[in-house]
């Protein structure tokens, strides 16, 4: 079984429209992660989870809002898509530990604007 | 969360020894090095990670310095599947302290 399982992996839709990526964890971790991938490959935090509540939320506008029903899902809606939200979107997952905690990707969604 | 420097880019001939470095001269006493990697349209791969002593396991050797201000990745025998982006991150364990991602180094195995 997949640990951290998003869905869908490519997704090409129109300006304007509003659009959901699901995630989901089956490895029990409390904290959830959204990260974005851009066309330089640099890979940026934009919100994390912790037990179902917003703990970071990095500069992102409000058109993208996280959703998370119970601490293995964590949904991110995008409304009114421009096209510089064209990148490819990674959910993660992970849990504190003594010996330090590890995160763990899914395998991201491609998003295309057009 | 202390800043990491990568090289950007390196070669390794297939069948070596890949040895990545790290610096993090302004590493805190609580935050960990941790090594991912992500392989060309897939997630990022956890590798290891390690506070203050050398670190093993099936994937990679980890060397931290004993002053811990810079880290070295060795891959002790690349194959051409291990071409991929390597980052090196250091953080606190933590759920309040996210992984910040930089721009890694861009590793080449040869044939």
């Amino acid at each position: 079984d997949t640990a951290v399982s998003q869905t869908p992996k490519y997704l090409v839709t129109q300006m304007g429209n509003d659009k959901s990526i699901k995630c989901e964890q089956n490895l029990g971790h409390d904290t959830m992660y959204w990260y974005k991938q851009d066309s330089k490959k640099f890979l940026k935090i934009m919100f994390s989870y912790n037990n179902k509540e917003l703990i970071i939320n990095e500069t992102v506008p409000n058109r993208f809002s996280p959703k998370s029903p119970d601490k293995a899902h964590l949904n991110l809606h995008i409304n009114s898509l421009e096209l510089g939200d064209s990148a490819v979107y990674f959910c993660a997952s992970s849990q504190v530990r003594n010996s330090g905690n590890t995160i763990y990707f899914g395998e991201g969604s491609w998003l295309t604007v057009v | 969360d202390a800043k990491t420097t990568q090289p950007p880019s390196m070669d390794c001939a297939e069948g070596r020894a890949a040895n990545l470095p790290c610096n993090h001269s302004t590493i805190s006493g609580n935050e960990y090095v941790y090594w991912y990697r992500q392989i060309h349209s897939q997630g990022p791969q956890y590798i290891i990670h390690g506070l203050k002593n050398n670190e093993t396991n099936e994937m990679a050797s980890l060397i931290i310095t004993e002053d811990r201000k810079s880290s070295t990745l060795i891959l002790p025998h690349a194959t051409l599947r291990d071409t991929a982006v390597y980052y090196c991150i250091v953080r606190v364990a933590d759920t309040g302290n996210q992984f910040y991602f930089g721009t890694g180094t861009s590793l080449t195995v040869i044939p």
